[in-house]
């Protein structure tokens, strides 16, 4: 089975600009997360998407925002660029194994915003 | 709320040497408990996982046994290579109101350079 792709890897962005990242999960896995991850804040959750539906939120500004298509792809878009969003953003794709959710990471989406 | 600490490195040990990263955790319920491990330019890969008390996850000679009475979830490794050297993530995921265990808490990271 093919991984989480996500795309693109590295982006270069202006600040006040907006971005929008995609992700493409695991065959027949239906849930996407995704986390910013950042030398001072760490690896912090973003929101998850369950069959086109934001599931779960974590606390971000509403400058951050996603959604999910029916084929289980997902985006997440930043509007308003700022020099702290400057990051690496990682998809998650998900299945139940035993009971519990095992989150299967992409490569990540390097975004510099200058 | 639910938080995950984890001792924060780098760690440097020579080839051949015992590994324990120490991972505490705060969770209302009975979360899992996950490690992860981050390559250098790389995604985070699921290394072991342990979803109730007492269970011991394994992977690649790497083990961490779910301790509800300490919290503590530390990973070990009798036997560490040069191959091993990376970040690694404690983490724990708990069913929010809505069911879901989608969301993952980590900890900081423990960076281990393996010398030869």
């Amino acid at each position: 089975k093919a991984g989480v792709t996500q795309t693109p890897r590295y982006l270069i962005k202006t600040r006040g600009q907006q971005v929008t990242l995609s992700c493409s999960p695991i065959s027949g896995h239906r849930s996407v997360s995704w986390y910013q991850q950042t030398p001072g804040q760490g690896l912090q959750f973003l929101f998850e998407y369950f069959s086109e539906t934001q599931r779960n939120k974590g606390n971000f500004p509403g400058r951050f925002s996603g959604r999910q298509f029916s084929n289980s792809r997902s985006e997440m878009n930043v509007s308003t660029l700022e020099l702290g969003d400057s990051a690496l953003y990682l998809c998650a794709s998900s299945m139940i194994i035993a009971g519990s959710y095992e989150q299967y990471f992409g490569p990540g989406t390097r975004l510099t915003v200058t | 709320g639910n938080s995950v600490t984890q001792m924060e490195g780098p760690v440097t040990l020579s080839e051949e040497a015992f590994l324990t990263i120490n991972c505490t955790y705060t969770a209302t319920g009975y979360p899992s408990l996950f490690w992860y491990v981050q390559y250098p330019g790389e995604g985070l890969q699921l290394l072991l996982k342990a979803t109730k008390a007492d269970d011991k996850g394994s992977n690649k000679g790497f083990e961490a046994t779910y301790r509800k009475e300490t919290t503590s979830f530390h990973l070990e490794k009798g036997s560490v290579q040069v191959s091993d050297s990376a970040v690694y993530f404690c983490a724990l995921s708990a069913t929010n109101y809505g069911g879901s265990q989608g969301n993952l808490i980590f900890g900081k990271g423990t960076k281990l350079s393996v010398k030869p």
